[in-house]
């Protein structure tokens, strides 16, 4: 069974600060990991993939992976109120051949 | 690149009326589109999943013969919501897979349906 798991938040941060979004998956064999950004009312956006352990840093925004803790992350820095929306964080396995998604981690940015 | 449309963007009906809505991948051919959900404040609801040319794959408890797919080719997909009632207003949104690239899903806009 495929999860995907993501606190529903909402996670309030300042503007300015370093927003932090987590995910947990539990198909140990996950290969793309994935993290959109949906506006409220809007669709979903792809912002961010990360394929292999580690970093990978796009502007203001690093995906976290680490397999072997079958964890997932996104971090914000320099948040800006722009960036309020709902954080999808999405898991894909070739054995099940899906792209499984969590719920969603809402975030909000205060001025 | 890797633009995905939908049409209409927003439709009100009537009960008991059907109505399509029109998926499109502009510039990729996607072997897989998926329709999706979403009800307010909700999480996303995959509700099928389509490959060209064969039959959609249904989500457990989503009625096939209420929603009607068609994925008549690599750059359209079709859903039509047939005898509608309110309870089917929802915020509907598709995504497509490029060829080669299972693991990507890129969203169209979204069409929001209000059944009256």
């Amino acid at each position: 069974q495929k999860e995907v798991e993501q606190n529903s938040g909402p996670l309030s941060v300042p503007e300015g600060a370093i927003a932090s979004l987590n995910c947990t998956y539990s198909d140990r064999g996950s290969q793309s990991f994935f993290w959109y950004r949906q506006y409220s009312g809007k669709s979903p956006e792809l912002i961010m993939s990360i394929y292999s352990n580690g970093d990978k840093e796009d502007g203001r925004f690093t995906a976290q992976l680490n397999k072997a803790s079958q964890y997932v992350s996104l971090l914000i820095r320099d948040s800006q109120p722009s960036d309020s929306a709902t954080y999808l964080c999405a898991v894909y396995s070739s054995g099940y051949s899906t792209l499984t998604f969590g719920k969603g981690t809402m975030l909000l940015v205060s001025p | 690149g890797a633009v995905v449309s939908q049409h209409p963007s927003w439709v009100i009906c009537k009960s008991g009326t059907s109505v399509k809505i029109e998926c499109r991948s502009l510039d990729f051919q996607a072997t897989t589109m998926f329709w999706y959900r979403q009800f307010p404040k909700q999480s996303l609801m995959l509700m099928a999943t389509s490959n060209e040319g064969s039959k959609a794959t249904y989500e457990q408890g989503v009625e096939k013969d209420k929603f009607l797919i068609n994925h008549a080719s690599l750059t359209l997909s079709t859903l039509t919501v047939t005898s509608a009632h309110p309870e089917d207003s929802s915020f509907y949104i598709c995504s497509a897979s490029p060829r080669g690239e299972p693991d990507e899903q890129y969203f169209g806009p979204g069409t929001r349906l209000t059944v009256t």
